[in-house]
Parts: C-alpha cells; sequence; structure tokens
C-alpha cells in the first residue's frame, strides 16, 4: 500500500538543521504530503503537510519538488526532544480515510 | 487546540474476553478514527465514524465493534480478545474525513 520511500534511519547531532528525504513518484494530482513523527509510547504527531507549495510552520519547513514527486521535511536546529520515527504519507489517495504509514525514517540525534 | 484521551492506558485481558476502549476528543471535530498498530508496523483502519451515529468499516474491522455515542466520543469493542494477542490502538479525530488527523497516545492490550 505504501506509497512513498523513505531512509530507514537518519543520525544527527543537536543544533543541526535536518533534511528528511521522501519520494512519491506516483503521487496523484489530489494527495497530500502529510508527516507525522512518533516516539514510543506515544500516538503520532502531525508535524505539517502541503499540497504544492513549500509550507513552514513552528516545528518544520516544507520543501516540496515542483514535479511533486518528492519532498524534503527539514528540522531547524533539531534538539533531543526531536528524536523520533518520521513518517511520509501521502493522505486522501482517492477520497479514503485512512492513513497509509510505512517504514518511516528513524531520527537519531546525539548531544 | 484540543486533547484527544484513551482510556484504558494500559489493557489486560483474558483469551475470549469482550474488551471496550474508549476515546474523548474536545477539539469538536465530526471524524473520529480508530487505528490498530502492531509493534514496529504502521497502522490500520479498524472503523471511523464522520459524525454522531455514523460507522463506516476499514481494513480490519472483523473482531470489532464500534460505538460513536455523541460527538465527543467513539468506542472500540474488541469482540474476543485472541490469546496473545498485543497491539497498540489508536483513536485520531478530525474535523472532516479530508482533514489532518490528531492522535490520541493510544491503548496497549496484551491478551494472556
Amino acid at each position: 500500500d505504501a506509497k512513498t520511500t523513505q531512509p530507514d534511519s537518519m543520525e544527527s547531532t543537536e543544533g543541526e538543521t535536518v533534511h528528511l528525504p521522501c519520494s512519491h513518484a506516483t503521487i496523484s494530482g489530489n494527495e497530500y504530503i502529510y508527516w507525522y513523527r512518533q516516539v514510543p509510547l506515544q500516538g503520532p504527531e502531525y508535524v505539517t503537510h502541503g499540497l504544492q507549495q513549500n509550507t513552514t510552520n513552528s516545528m518544520a519547513f516544507l520543501a516540496i519538488a515542483s514535479d511533486r514527486k518528492s519532498s524534503t521535511l527539514i528540522l531547524p536546529h533539531v534538539s533531543l526532544r526531536d528524536a523520533a520515527v518520521y513518517h511520509c504519507i501521502l493522505s486522501h489517495q482517492g477520497g479514503s480515510a485512512k492513513l497509509i504509514f510505512g517504514e518511516g525514517t528513524k531520527l537519531t540525534v546525539s548531544s | 487546540g484540543g486533547i484527544i484521551t484513551q482510556t484504558p492506558k494500559f489493557l489486560i485481558g483474558q483469551e475470549g474476553q469482550k474488551l471496550t476502549l474508549k476515546c474523548q476528543q474536545n477539539f469538536n471535530h465530526d471524524t473520529m478514527y480508530w487505528y490498530r498498530q502492531d509493534s514496529g508496523k504502521g497502522l490500520r483502519l479498524i472503523y471511523y465514524s464522520i459524525t454522531e451515529n455514523d460507522l463506516q468499516k476499514g481494513d480490519l474491522s472483523e473482531g470489532y465493534d464500534a460505538s460513536r455515542e455523541k460527538k465527543s466520543s467513539f468506542s472500540l469493542t474488541v469482540t474476543s480478545a485472541q490469546k496473545n494477542e498485543m497491539a497498540v490502538f489508536l483513536c485520531a479525530s478530525s474535523t472532516g474525513v479530508q482533514d489532518t488527523q490528531y492522535f490520541g497516545p493510544g491503548t496497549r492490550l496484551l491478551v494472556l
């Protein structure tokens, strides 16, 4: 089911800016790109989403390629609290209500 | 802002037992969802509800019942717990079925 591809893991150091890539080569015109993150013993936490334009909020910057076949979640100045599994998801595929999570990228942050 | 509360946090049951999980949200969202997450795996949709008293089956509805008693609450019942079953049940809500879903902390189920 998963229509996105992400690296299994990435490592970073506190204070760095982290770029988390996601490939979605078969994305449809009405599909949004959503990012969630999840830490152990917690539910997924919404990070951001976008359709075509780059977006920014207090948590992250989402850069979407002009052809929409890839995107990058940019986390500025990461802290230990940003360590999590980050999931890139294509939402509302064909109007479906469900979110399809893949394995995601496990981000490790060291001090 | 708002919050989603799930009770209980941990649930230990016996094989064959009927178990009920509860979810409350104060976002005033119309749509609510129940997902199951198995260790190291993605989420699978069990049931969702687009408004009070509505129920829609997801991919994994067999073995479960759900009830949307009021706008703010959505319950899930495991009709007959399976021995050695272990999973996390996640409740989510959104304004509408096409909108951003926000998740609760989960209920962790263990069946002995």
